[in-house]
Order: C-alpha cells, then sequence, then structure tokens
C-alpha cells in the first residue's frame, strides 16, 4: 500500500535558522510527488512537483530534493511568514486519480 | 478568477440530519476531488470525478455520495450524519489528463456533528 510519512510533526526555528523537512514515501511506481503548503484556516496551496530522483525545484527560500525514498524540504533563513504546515502527498503510475498525503509538518518561525 | 469556492465555510449538524457541500470551480477543470482532513491525519480520498457525469470512489467514500452534472459543480453529500463524520472537508481541482497535474483546493468546510 502507497504510503507517506512526514517528520518531524512540528519544528520550531528563530528566523534565519535554516532547516529541512522530510517526507519519505512506499509507492509502487512513482508519476509525482508534491509539495504543499497549508495555512490555518485554508486550503492546501501548490508549490513544487517533482517527477525522478535527483531532480530539485526552487522557490524563493525553498527548496524541494527527491531521491527514490524521500523528499527533502529545504528552507533557507526562514521568516516568520514561512510559519505553516507544509504537505507531502505522492501520485502512483498505476492511479493517476488519486494523491497520498501525509500528516505534514507544522512549522514555526520565531522572529 | 476564484479557482475552487466551497460552501458553508462552517457548519453544525445534529446527528441523523443531512446536508450537502457545495463545491465549484472556475477553472474549466476536468477532474475534480473531495477530501476530508482530520487531525493529525493526511488528507483521504473520498470520491473524484474525471468529468460531468463520471465519479467513483475514494479511499473513504462510507456514509457519502456525490453527483457530477456540470464541469463547474461537484457536491457532495452527507445523507445520515453520524460523530465519525466531523472534519474538515476539502473540494479540489486538477487539469486531468496526464495525471501529474496538481491540484488547486478551496479553503474547505468545517464541519461538527454533535
Amino acid at each position: 500500500e502507497d504510503q507517506v510519512t512526514q517528520s518531524p510533526e512540528a519544528l520550531r526555528l528563530q528566523e534565519g535558522e535554516s532547516s529541512s523537512l522530510n517526507c519519505s514515501y512506499t509507492v509502487s511506481g512513482l508519476r509525482g510527488l508534491f509539495w504543499y503548503r497549508q495555512d490555518p484556516g485554508k486550503g492546501p496551496e501548490f508549490l513544487f512537483t517533482l517527477y525522478s530522483a535527483g531532480e530539485e525545484k526552487e522557490k524563493e527560500r525553498l527548496k524541494a530534493t527527491l531521491t527514490k525514498k524521500e523528499s527533502f524540504l529545504h528552507i533557507t533563513a526562514p521568516k516568520p511568514e514561512d510559519s505553516a504546515t507544509y504537505l507531502c502527498a505522492v501520485q502512483a503510475e498505476y492511479n493517476n486519480n488519486d494523491m497520498r498525503f501525509g500528516a505534514g509538518t507544522r512549522l514555526t518561525v520565531k522572529p | 478568477n476564484a479557482g475552487v469556492t466551497q460552501t458553508p465555510k462552517f457548519r453544525i449538524l445534529k446527528i441523523g440530519q443531512s446536508m450537502t457541500l457545495q463545491c465549484t470551480q472556475d477553472m474549466n477543470h476536468n477532474y475534480m476531488y473531495w477530501y476530508r482532513q482530520d487531525p493529525g491525519m493526511g488528507l483521504k480520498l473520498i470520491y473524484y470525478s474525471v468529468g460531468a457525469g463520471i465519479t467513483d470512489k475514494g479511499e473513504v467514500p462510507n456514509g457519502y455520495n456525490v453527483s457530477r452534472s456540470t464541469t463547474e459543480d461537484f457536491p457532495l453529500r452527507l445523507e445520515l450524519a453520524a460523530p465519525s463524520q466531523t472534519s474538515v472537508y476539502f473540494c479540489a481541482s486538477s487539469p486531468g489528463g496526464s495525471g501529474n497535474q496538481p491540484q488547486h483546493f478551496g479553503d474547505g468546510t468545517r464541519l461538527s456533528i454533535l
């Protein structure tokens, strides 16, 4: 069965303190791995799609990387406005109608 | 463009009552989805649709029904509300086709069953 595990559950950083969020996955053939940001009371907002091991994508202070078993979301010099829950999801090759989501990492950046 | 719009934003139901959660999108997306999000859990797929008149079950369909009569609208029906259906419900849409298009989400309906 496809599974997605995110760690840590919660992360508190000081402004400017870089760190990484982990997404470990098990899927029978990866079609795509997705990162979303979710603010309190809002729906998930799309950040990145990664398709194959070795791929990297960047957006402002965020960089997502992918291996055959996990993805990392690196946050460089975070600011308080980066505080949110970050969700990871995978889509399998055999099923393009379903995404399996992890439980998310709740990031708090203190000024 | 409004994107994906969900109504209502909040609702309290009594056990056994019925209601319909509304979802509409203005992006002309073929694919639409309903998820539920419970504390500490990932989003779980309830139902999805690949086009008007076509719907299928997701991971957790029991207790829910859907219909898709137009491209824009994808309502979710709860027939006999139970406390286990207390959750936050998200509707999403995507262009579909290749299957690796990101989904665009609404801001959710927070539902409590008492």
